[in-house]
C-alpha cells in the first residue's frame, strides 16, 4: 500500500502569499496518477490539479503542481482569500486509492 | 452540467444495511469509472472503492475496511452507480460522496450523503 505524507499540516499565510505544499509517498507513483484536490467546509473536494502538474477545468493558473517519484508539491502563486481550504493529494497507482492526511491553509 | 446526486443515506444500526445511490448527468456516464470517497467528521477522505466502465468489464475493488460487506454496481440505463453496505459497524459513519474519473482525472463529486450507524 502506497502511503501519502502531506506537510506541514498547516500553513499560515497571508493574502498574496506563495504557497507551498508537499506530498511524499512511500513509494515512486506514476505522475500520470497523482492529483490535488481542494475542499472547504461542508462542500465536496474539488480537482485542482491531475497527472501531477494539470489543472482541472476552471481552475485558475496561479494553482500548480510538479515532481516526481516520492516528491510531489501543489504550489499557490498568490493566495487569494477563497484558497484558504484544505488540501489533498491522492494516488491511484497502486491499488488501493490514497490520500494524504490534508495540509490545511489558514490565514495568518 | 456536469452533476452527481448522492441519496440513501441515514440513521442505520450496528449490523443493518443500506444502500446508496448516486445519479449522473451531464457527461457520458457509461465512459466513466466511479468510486465512492468517504469522509468521518473532521477526518480525510478515504476511499471505499470503485466499479469500471463496460469497456473494463464492470470490474469492481474496495478497500480492505471494506472487502466483503460493500458491493458497488451500477445501471448505464440509467445513469445511477450504487453503493450497496451491508454489516455495517459504527466506523462506517461518514459523509460518502461518490466520484467519477475518466481517464485520468476524476472530475466530479457529488456533494454527499451522511451515513451514521449508531444504535
Amino acid at each position: 500500500e502506497i502511503v501519502l505524507t502531506q506537510s506541514p499540516g498547516t500553513l499560515s499565510l497571508s493574502p498574496g502569499e506563495r504557497a507551498t505544499l508537499s506530498c511524499r509517498a512511500s513509494q515512486s507513483v506514476s505522475t500520470s496518477f497523482l492529483a490535488w484536490y481542494q475542499q472547504k467546509p461542508g462542500q465536496a473536494p474539488r480537482l485542482l490539479i491531475y497527472a501531477t502538474s494539470n489543472r482541472a477545468t476552471g481552475i485558475p493558473d496561479r494553482f500548480s503542481g510538479s515532481g516526481s517519484g516520492t516528491d510531489f508539491t501543489l504550489t499557490i502563486s498568490r493566495l487569494e482569500p477563497e484558497d484558504f481550504a484544505m488540501y489533498y493529494c491522492q494516488q491511484f497507482d497502486g491499488s488501493p486509492v490514497g490520500f494524504g492526511q490534508g495540509t490545511k491553509v489558514d490565514i495568518k | 452540467e456536469v452533476q452527481l446526486v448522492e441519496s440513501g443515506g441515514g440513521l442505520v444500526q450496528p449490523g443493518g444495511s443500506l444502500k446508496l445511490s448516486c445519479a449522473a448527468s451531464g457527461f457520458t456516464f457509461s465512459d466513466s469509472g466511479i468510486h465512492w470517497v468517504r469522509q468521518a467528521s473532521g477526518k480525510g477522505l478515504e476511499w471505499v472503492g470503485h466499479i469500471r466502465s463496460k469497456t473494463n468489464n464492470y470490474a469492481t475493488a474496495f478497500a480492505a475496511s471494506v472487502t466483503g460487506r460493500f458491493a458497488i454496481s451500477r445501471d448505464d440505463s440509467s445513469n445511477t452507480a450504487y453503493l450497496q453496505m451491508n454489516s455495517l459497524k459504527i466506523e462506517d459513519t461518514a459523509v460518502y460522496f461518490c466520484v467519477s474519473q475518466q481517464f485520468l482525472e476524476w472530475f466530479a463529486w457529488g456533494q454527499g450523503t451522511l451515513v451514521t450507524v449508531s444504535s
